[in-house]
């Protein structure tokens, strides 16, 4: 078992680049979600999905995309990267216990993290 | 107002210190409480969970939750070196089906 694997693990890009962060995890898990990492703003939720076709917005959804249409993989995109997007990235799944609908109340398994840098 | 308060710290004790890590919430609609430990250029990796008011132990590690204060805590006795990490609270609101995190506390056991 990988668990959640994350690619690359660094990247710089110019300010206007676009990139996709890859994320796979090979739990069956129903849950994925895409965090950010900031200095003194803990983390915060970009976007999520509760299963293969199903995403939604998170707390800090803008200048980036996702799409679910695997069980597997998550990708992130940024669409035209800007300073305000160095981050380190963090990809999460969970096993979501009933239909995608339902509660989700089990922990969060993550990622080693993309550390992203925008000049 | 953020959701969710996290102690700041940072915290540096001694080797064998108890430890202890605090968290308050304003949402009564968090039902689940967890701590996450996240070693330096790490993910955050679960390390206690639980749904109840009250306490509960694992090896070194205690969580305490009490709902009507809207307040967690990690207790940590007998620390050693290898805690040295940050520590993430982190609430769930099942109906909205997302964590809400606190920003962390960065702890340093000295030896």
């Amino acid at each position: 078992n990988a668990g959640v694997t994350q690619t690359p693990k660094f990247q710089v890009l110019k300010t206007g680049q676009s990139m996709t962060l890859q994320c796979a995890q090979d739990m069956n898990h129903e849950y994925m979600s895409w965090y950010r990492q900031d200095p003194g703003m803990g983390l915060r939720l970009i976007h999520y999905s509760v299963g293969a076709g199903i995403t939604d917005q998170g707390e800090v959804p803008n200048g980036y995309n996702v799409s679910r249409s695997t069980t597997e993989d998550f990708p992130l995109r940024l669409l035209s990267a800007a300073p305000s997007q160095t981050s380190v990235y963090f990809c999460a799944s969970s096993y979501s216990i009933g239909v995608p609908s339902s509660s989700y109340n089990s922990p969060l398994h993550f990622g080693n993290g993309t550390r992203l840098t925008v000049t | 107002q953020k959701e969710v308060e996290q102690d700041p710290g940072p915290l540096s004790v001694p080797e064998g210190a108890i430890v202890s890590l605090n968290c308050t919430y304003s949402n009564s609609a968090f039902q689940y409480f967890m701590w996450y430990r996240q070693y330096s250029r790490k993910g955050p990796e679960l390390l206690m969970y639980t749904y109840s008011s009250g306490n509960k132990e694992d090896g070194r590690f205690t969580a305490q939750v009490d709902k009507s204060s809207k307040y967690i805590s990690l207790f940590i006795r007998d620390s050693q070196p290898s805690d040295s990490a940050t520590y993430l609270c982190a609430m769930v609101n099942t109906n909205a089906g997302k964590s809400t995190f606190g920003d962390g506390t960065t702890l340093t056991v000295k030896p």
